[in-house]
């Protein structure tokens, strides 16, 4: 069965600082892996996706995610954090098995940067 | 702004009532997904439609339907409702139906059985 794991439920981190939100996943074949962006009262916001290719994909809002096939992790990343990112990040593969489309999610990270 | 809308917003409801959440795709995107957003499940998958068809299902309840019409506007219908399906409710479009595609979301419904 597929699956993501968020081993933590929040990072604390200090403006300026560089900020790492884990990611680690389970599934059969090639992934299709996401990172998405959820502020209070708000809906999913898409940051970035890997597909294939460069293990290093780039986002919006200056995030970054690198894809490591051997650890099977998604690691999302930004080298300096602002107050403004503060918010809740989930992780998620794209489900291929029976040619069905559905987004699996982690449990999600509660990323919480102070100043 | 996604592009996708959701409505209503907000809903507060009883115990055994029956409400319709509404969902509008991008314009030009032939799959719709549902999901819903719940404390103790966290993020799941309920159902799939693609260009009005049936596409796939997840976690929904026999008590849950939903359809996508020919103008690919798709509606969530909840009945029965206990306090448990207290839950945001997400759809989410992309263009077609392959793995790669981005799926973009909604702001949500929020549902409140009472």
């Amino acid at each position: 069965a597929q699956s993501v794991a968020q081993p933590e439920d929040q990072v604390n981190v200090a403006e300026g600082n560089p900020l790492t939100v884990k990611c680690t996943y389970s599934v059969s074949g090639n992934p299709y892996l996401f990172w998405y962006v959820q502020y209070p009262n708000r809906g999913l916001q898409f940051l970035l996706k890997y597909i294939t290719g460069d293990n290093l994909v780039k986002g919006s809002y200056g995030f970054e995610a690198e894809f490591n096939k051997s650890q099977t992790s998604f690691h999302l990343k930004k080298p300096s954090a602002l107050v403004s990112d503060s918010a809740l990040y989930f992780c998620a593969v794209r489900s291929i098995s029976g040619n069905t489309g559905k987004l699996i999610f982690g449990q999600g990270t509660t990323l919480q940067v102070k100043p | 702004d996604s592009g996708v809308t959701q409505t209503p917003k907000h809903l507060i409801t009883a115990t055994g009532q029956r409400v319709t959440l509404r969902c509008s795709p991008r314009s030009g995107d032939l799959s719709v997904y549902w999901y819903q957003q719940s404390l103790d499940q966290g993020l799941q998958f309920l159902i799939q439609y693609y260009n009005g068809e049936e596409r796939a299902k997840g976690n929904i309840l026999e008590r849950f339907s939903a359809q996508q019409f020919p103008d690919l506007h798709s509606e969530l219908n909840l009945s029965s409702l206990e306090l448990g399906d207290s839950a945001l409710y997400f759809c989410a479009s992309s263009p077609r139906d392959y793995p790669i595609e981005t799926q973009y979301f909604g702001p949500g419904t929020r549902l409140l059985v009472l």
